[in-house]
């Protein structure tokens, strides 16, 4: 199993919502990630977790949350967002942090719209 | 400055044409790893071949291969006999191995839109 999933595909709140994201892989990898990225832009790395401990937030602001529950599930809570925060959402998984070349395995993403 | 450049916002090719996206990097980390990564307009990051800085072969993988040149720092991605289904957007992203200033994270490019014309 080499997927990475995540739910919902599509996602639209107002700006008062609690919202979640989802994403869960199963294939024994030990970091996982979650990416933003604008329409025909890059993506933009927001958190790392390894071995389910936060290990980098790249100055995201307060209103997303991430969470690691356990190895294979990591979740990214949305509160108070703003329209500019509407984008596509991805989360990404690999072996670990520093193991090997670190292929980072992708998943479908989600298009959250805020309005 | 930019560590990864990709100079084509857009690429046309005609179907059963190889087609090189350009990639250049820059980094001062002996040990880095660069990527390939295909974006279908479905949002999916699909990851498609892998360079790293001591390979002394350019890696091939399947009809995707990379052409690396360690002197003039760059990481080209050929598609040979383009399919219609290879109409994306293409970032090319390093990884420097000694942590950095980047962390040992992916950086990526901006980014090529290829469109592959029946």
């Amino acid at each position: 199993d080499t997927e990475v999933t995540q739910t919902p595909k599509h996602l639209v709140m107002g700006m008062t919502n609690k919202k979640s994201l989802k994403c869960e892989q199963h294939m024994g990898h030990r970091a996982m990630y979650w990416y933003k990225q604008k329409a025909k832009k890059p993506p933009e790395l927001m958190f790392v977790y390894s071995y389910e401990k936060l290990s980098i937030n790249e100055s995201v602001p307060s209103r997303f949350s991430p969470e690691c529950p356990n190895s294979s599930l990591l979740n990214l809570h949305l509160h108070a967002l703003q329209p500019e925060d509407s984008a596509l959402y991805l989360c990404a998984s690999s072996q670990g942090r520093w193991v090997g070349y670190n292929e980072q395995f992708f998943g479908p993403g989600t298009r959250l719209t805020v309005l | 400055a930019q560590k990864i450049t990709q100079t084509q916002p857009g690429m046309f090719v005609q179907e059963k044409e190889a087609v090189t996206l350009d990639c250049t990097y820059d980094t001062s980390d002996p040990s880095y790893g660069l990527f390939w990564y295909k974006q279908p307009s479905s949002g999916e990051m699909i990851f498609l071949i892998y360079q790293g800085s001591y390979d002394q072969q350019n890696a091939t993988e399947g009809r995707y291969s990379l052409n690396f040149q360690k002197a003039r720092k760059s990481a080209n991605l050929v598609i040979s006999a383009s399919q219609l289904g290879d109409s994306a957007m293409y970032f090319c992203a390093m990884r420097e191995m000694n942590y950095g200033g980047s962390q040992g994270n992916l950086i990526f490019g901006k980014g090529t839109k290829l469109s592959v014309k029946p």
